[in-house]
């Protein structure tokens, strides 16, 4: 089965860090494009970033860019997010998401992960 | 950044009736090498994550029911839902994934009148 779990989450300080990984099983991870999308309480998707599949090439929206750092460890099927200087907008759930194309970096999202809860707050 | 916009924000339809939303966005997202619009519809329930509907503004994904259709080229899309049934009330986003900084549309919720 595809699958897609994420974890790290939790309650930070602003101005802190956390790491989030997205374990990937049920398919050849190395082969294609992840992406993080994160949903503010009661609110709409925003996308965060991509990485393609070989992770030479990374992109960010500019909400994040400067602040979180995406990678990938492909001989462990794990996504990561490292978000650092943490802000109160950055409290969301977090989705790791693939990318329906096979070695395409822009591609629509066929699976999704349940999510992991980031709370920013003192 | 490709800003997306849709329409209605919300709207009720009777169960068996025709549900459609619009998605716009700010710039062409069909990609001319390869006639394929990068416009993609989700659709997300109550504390689940979104489930893909349709890619390439038109295909619909593996298992979704053909009552849900998408059209549309450029800058303007519509997904149809023909007949609305029950499981159907969510939220609904269209995506571009034309640039390389993919953008959500704000989402439109289906309810039953």
């Amino acid at each position: 089965e595809v699958q897609l779990l994420e974890s790290g989450g939790g309650l930070v300080q602003p101005g802190g860090s956390l790491r989030l990984s997205c374990a990937a099983s049920g398919f050849t991870f190395s082969s294609y494009a992840m992406s993080w999308v994160r949903q503010a309480p009661g609110k709409g998707l925003e996308w965060v970033s991509v990485i393609y599949s070989g992770g030479s090439s990374t992109y960010y929206a500019d909400s994040v860019k400067g602040r979180f750092t995406i990678s990938r460890d492909n001989s462990k099927n794990t996504l990561y997010l490292q978000m650092n200087s943490l802000r109160a907008e950055d409290t969301a759930v977090y989705y790791c998401a693939k990318s329906i194309l096979w070695f395409g970096g822009r591609g629509a999202f066929d699976i999704w992960g349940q999510g992991t809860m980031v709370t920013v707050s003192s | 950044d490709i800003v997306m916009t849709q329409s209605p924000d919300s709207l009720a339809v009777s169960l068996g009736e025709r549900a459609t939303i619009n998605c716009k966005s700010s710039q062409s997202v069909l990609y001319s090498s390869n006639n394929k619009n990068y416009l993609a519809w989700y659709q997300q329930k109550p504390g689940q994550p979104p489930k893909l509907l349709i890619y390439w503004a038109s295909t619909r994904e593996s298992g979704v029911p053909d009552r849900f259709s998408g059209s549309g080229s450029g800058t303007d899309f519509t997904l149809t839902i023909s007949s609305l049934q029950a499981e159907d009330v969510a939220v609904y986003y269209c995506q571009q994934y034309y640039s390389t900084r993919f953008t959500f549309g704000p989402g439109t919720k289906v309810d039953i009148k």
